[in-house]
């Protein structure tokens, strides 16, 4: 899995709750993502990092913050939970631009 | 605004039955066009990234070619174990760090 780890794997949780998964790298790589993985539409960028402290907004970042103290180190927070936050969080690292990304194995959240 | 449309959205064969998956994509500027594969569960694994109309590059059963309007993955008398979703993306027209996915394709290879 390119060395990286998502925890926790799965997580319920309440709505209004918040609540902060975690992304962590053994591979030294500048960038790291987070998508999210929802029926009908696929994989969606929700933000990303090119380095420490060094943070930017994708397709879907309403709802969601990040911070990356560290190379090895990624948090997504969802600041309030709600229902429509349900889905699947997958981080990926990369070396650069044009450079595949490699995936976790995925954080299923679920907020009731 | 850039698309990523991949077909069919799910296809079956039978175990040695060869067939294709295509990625049909409208984005300016190609910086590569890249496959993934996704067994459930799991995270995306990178197969194969492309960079210019006519590249083609190879792995085991798995061909993947690229025009310059889409890109197709060619499965060549497949195995059971090659069921999964196939993923095609493209780095956003916007930003090179940004990609786009497809919906991906469901691929089922029956014994």
């Amino acid at each position: 899995d390119a060395g990286i780890t998502q925890s926790p794997r799965h997580k319920v949780t309440e709505t209004g709750t918040p609540v902060t998964l975690r992304c962590h790298q053994t591979e030294n790589h500048r960038y790291m993502y987070w998508y999210r993985q929802d029926p009908g539409h696929g994989l969606r960028l929700i933000h990303y990092s090119y380095g420490v402290k060094d943070t930017d907004k994708g397709e879907v970042s309403d709802g969601y913050s990040v911070s990356r103290s560290k190379t090895e180190d990624f948090l997504l927070t969802l600041e309030s939970a709600t229902s429509s936050q349900t889905s699947v969080y997958f981080c990926a690292i990369s070396a650069g631009n044009n450079s595949p990304l490699h995936f976790g194995n995925g954080t299923r959240l679920t907020v009731t | 605004e850039d698309q990523v449309t991949q077909s069919p959205e799910a296809l079956r064969l039978q175990e040695g039955e060869s067939s294709s998956l295509n990625c049909s994509y409208t984005v300016s500027g190609l910086r590569g066009l890249f496959w993934y594969r996704q067994d459930p569960g799991k995270g995306p694994e990178f197969l194969f990234t492309l960079y210019s109309a006519g590249e083609e590059k190879e792995k085991e059963r798995l061909k993947a070619t690229l025009t310059k309007k889409e890109s197709f993955l060619h499965i060549t008398a497949p195995k059971p174990e090659d069921s999964a979703t196939y993923l095609c993306a493209v780095p956003s027209t916007g930003s090179a760090r940004q990609l786009t996915f497809g919906s991906g394709t469901q691929l089922t290879v029956l014994p």
